[in-house]
């Protein structure tokens, strides 16, 4: 199985920082990558697919690089409604299996 | 607008069964794979199970192989989740998802299920 690991944990950042959260696989994960915000007692939404392609409706400041092993989220500019739980998630391989999470707290 | 709507959880003894339903509108949900992924508040969120569109290929997470039975009913937009032989672990809450583009574009809101004497 493909271990995915997240980086922080959790963070504190103010609104209009820039915030990277970075995910590393046990294997290589080509570009199967997804990021996904959860909001509390929401479902998880799709963010980023394909590791750096935006979802339709996504703002702009939410992006995605990276390949192989190595991914990294980025949101630009941190809005109030972006204080939330992000996973990312490879779908390179049976089983899909996902990070532990990254929550983005208020400073 | 696409919309997944899951029932069917509950509250259920160690060794008891459950079968979820998955009610999916808004969309052609014969021309997309679908699954299933679970949440618990310590390991987080799992996959379960993926089933292609004509329920001809499946998949499923090692630790419910042999319990869960994953298909689908193309005529009646429906998804289904047969859990048998339920464990104290298998407690989370479910949720029905449509894949997009080798990932899960579309989540329903989840149902609970909690396993426990």
């Amino acid at each position: 199985d493909i271990q995915m690991t997240q980086s922080p944990s959790s963070l504190s950042a103010s609104v209009g920082d820039r915030v990277t959260i970075t995910c590393r696989a046990s294997q290589t994960g080509n570009t199967y990558l997804n990021w996904y915000q959860q909001k509390p007692g929401k479902a998880p939404k799709l963010l980023i697919f394909a590791a750096s392609s935006l979802e339709s409706g996504v703002p702009s400041r939410f992006s995605g690089s990276g390949s192989g092993t190595d991914f990294t989220l980025t949101i630009s500019s941190l809005q109030p409604e972006d204080f939330a739980t992000y996973y990312c998630q490879q779908s390179f391989s049976i089983p899909w299996t996902f990070g532990q999470g990254t929550k983005v707290e208020i400073k | 607008e696409v919309q997944l709507v899951e029932s069917g959880g509950g509250l259920v003894q160690p060794g008891g069964s459950l079968r979820l339903s998955c009610a999916a509108s808004g969309f052609t949900f014969r021309s997309y794979w679908m699954g299933w992924v679970r949440q618990t508040p310590g390991k987080g969120l799992e996959w379960v199970s993926n089933i292609k569109t004509d329920g001809t290929q499946i998949y499923y997470v090692d630790s419910v192989k042999g319990r869960f039975t994953i298909s689908r009913d193309n005529a009646k937009n429906s998804l289904f989740l047969q859990m048998n032989s339920l464990r104290v672990e298998d407690t989370a809450v479910y949720y029905c998802a449509r894949h997009g583009s080798w990932s899960f574009d579309y989540w329903g809101q989840g149902t609970p299920v909690t396993v426990s004497s």
